[in-house]
């Protein structure tokens, strides 16, 4: 079985500021990697993806993931985060049977 | 556009009424999903499709049905007895059931 742990319900940060959100994930197989983003009541939207190749991934708005093997980890980063980055954002694992298992999320809080 | 449309917004339930939440894409997507969020749980699976008039039940499937008759279709009907139907609900789909999801943008059913 595969599992995907969100260890922060919640990151406040001040404009600006950079962040992290940390995803572990476990599995026993080689798997597939994303970080979606959702808005208040709107649905999930591909921020990035990790599929094979360069274990670093980024987005088109500056956010960036890393993919360790070895911690099992693929943290999301941003070095400046803007009011509007504020939303929920979920990890997931695309691993045994090709199910796509989600983790809780985390509500990053960007204030002035 | 391209995309993945859902329907109604927002849903109202009755005390024993079944009611469906309609999902088309446009995509040419031969996989479909039907996902439900509540609060702090993440996404749980309830039902998903590889291709037409075939479908397979997810974590969650008590409760609910779905059927497949077309390939841009997939309507989830909440039937009375899915005993606690109020939460989000989320559509997607992906060209295989090992590809990238992409998601409409959510039903919101509540009990009345």
């Amino acid at each position: 079985a595969q599992s995907v742990t969100q260890l922060d319900s919640q990151v406040p940060v001040f404009e600006e500021a950079p962040v992290e959100l940390r995803c572990n994930y476990s599995s026993s197989v080689s798997v597939y990697l994303f970080w979606y983003v959702q808005y208040p009541n709107q649905g999930l939207q591909l921020l990035l993806k990790y599929l094979s190749g360069s274990t670093l991934v980024e987005s088109i708005n500056g956010f960036e993931a890393e993919f360790n093997k070895s911690q099992t980890s693929f943290h999301l980063r941003k070095p400046s985060v803007h009011i509007s980055d504020t939303a929920e954002y979920f990890c997931a694992v695309l691993g045994t049977a090709s199910k796509l298992t989600f983790g809780t999320g985390t509500r990053l809080q960007v204030t002035l | 556009d391209g995309g993945i449309t859902q329907s109604p917004k927002y849903l109202f339930r009755k005390e024993g009424q079944n009611v469906t939440l309609s999902c088309e894409q446009n995509l040419n997507h031969d996989a479909m999903y039907w996902y439900r969020q509540d609060p702090g749980q993440g996404l749980r699976l309830i039902y998903y499709s590889q291709i037409v008039n075939d479908f397979q039940k997810g974590d969650i499937a008590e409760g609910y049905s779905v059927s497949r008759e077309k390939k841009e279709s997939f309507p989830l009907t909440v039937t009375s007895a899915q005993k606690n139907p109020t939460a989000f609900y989320l559509c997607a789909s992906s060209m295989a059931q090992t590809e990238t999801q992409y998601f409409g943008p959510g039903t919101r059913l509540l009990v009345l």
